[in-house]
């Protein structure tokens, strides 16, 4: 069964930090895999986007890595921010369809305190 | 910044109305998707089109209906709320080309709430 698991649930850290979010997933064959923001209320917002032979990708303090034999990736926030706080969400594509399939993990809820 | 907006934000109506979400969006994407989401839980695809009058069932059974009439705009329909129906609803888009299999970007529009009281 396709799915996708990440970890912690939930998270909370001091401004200035850094931490590291998990994903897990299980979808065959694999197509890229995504991270997406989504702060309360609103809609997710791509953070990065990864494919089979990329490693490693970069977004301003945001790094995603991507482990594809171990189906593993993680996403290292740098420096964090009051504004980080936000629900942060892995999207696994699968590429065994013409919709290419989606599959969304539940999130990390992220709190940065002062 | 994606150019893909919902309407209404936020909505609160009675069992039994009919209510339209509207999505729009003006990238000239021709997929288009609908996620429902409860607080804390993952995106369930419920809707999604190829391109105009191209229009599926997602993974998550829903009582709503669709259309593509047009190449912008995809609204989704409930005939007759009920409290069940009470969540969040994303709307998305992206291009439809092969660019999808090495990852283009999928926008979403700020989401809309639906309380069914």
């Amino acid at each position: 069964k396709n799915q996708v698991e990440q970890s912690p649930q939930s998270l909370i850290i001091l401004e200035g930090k850094n931490c590291t979010l998990q994903c897990n997933y299980t979808v065959s064959p694999f197509s890229n895999l995504r991270w997406y923001k989504q702060d309360t209320g609103r809609g997710p917002v791509s953070l990065t986007i990864m494919t089979f032979s990329e490693n490693t990708k970069s977004n301003g303090r945001y790094t995603a890595t991507l482990d594809a034999d171990t189906k593993q990736s993680s996403l290292h926030i740098t420096a964090s921010q009051l504004s980080d706080s936000a629900s942060y969400i892995c999207v696994v594509s699968d590429r065994g369809s013409t919709l290419g399939r989606l599959y969304f993990g539940r999130g990390t809820q992220l709190t940065v305190w002062p | 910044e994606a150019d893909i907006y919902q309407t209404p934000r936020y909505l609160v109506i009675g069992t039994g109305k009919k209510i339209t979400l509207e999505c729009s969006q003006t990238m000239g994407h021709d997929k288009m998707y609908w996620y429902q989401q409860d607080p804390g839980m993952e995106l369930h695809l419920i809707h999604y089109s190829y391109g105009v009058n191209s229009t599926e069932k997602g993974d998550l059974s829903s009582e709503s209906t669709v259309s593509r009439i047009r190449t912008e705009h995809f609204p989704l329909t409930l005939e007759s709320a009920r409290p069940s129906h009470t969540s969040q609803y994303l709307c998305a888009s992206n291009a439809n080309r092969e660019s999808e299999l090495s990852g283009n970007t999928i926008y979403f529009g700020e989401g809309s709430w639906l309380t069914v009281v």
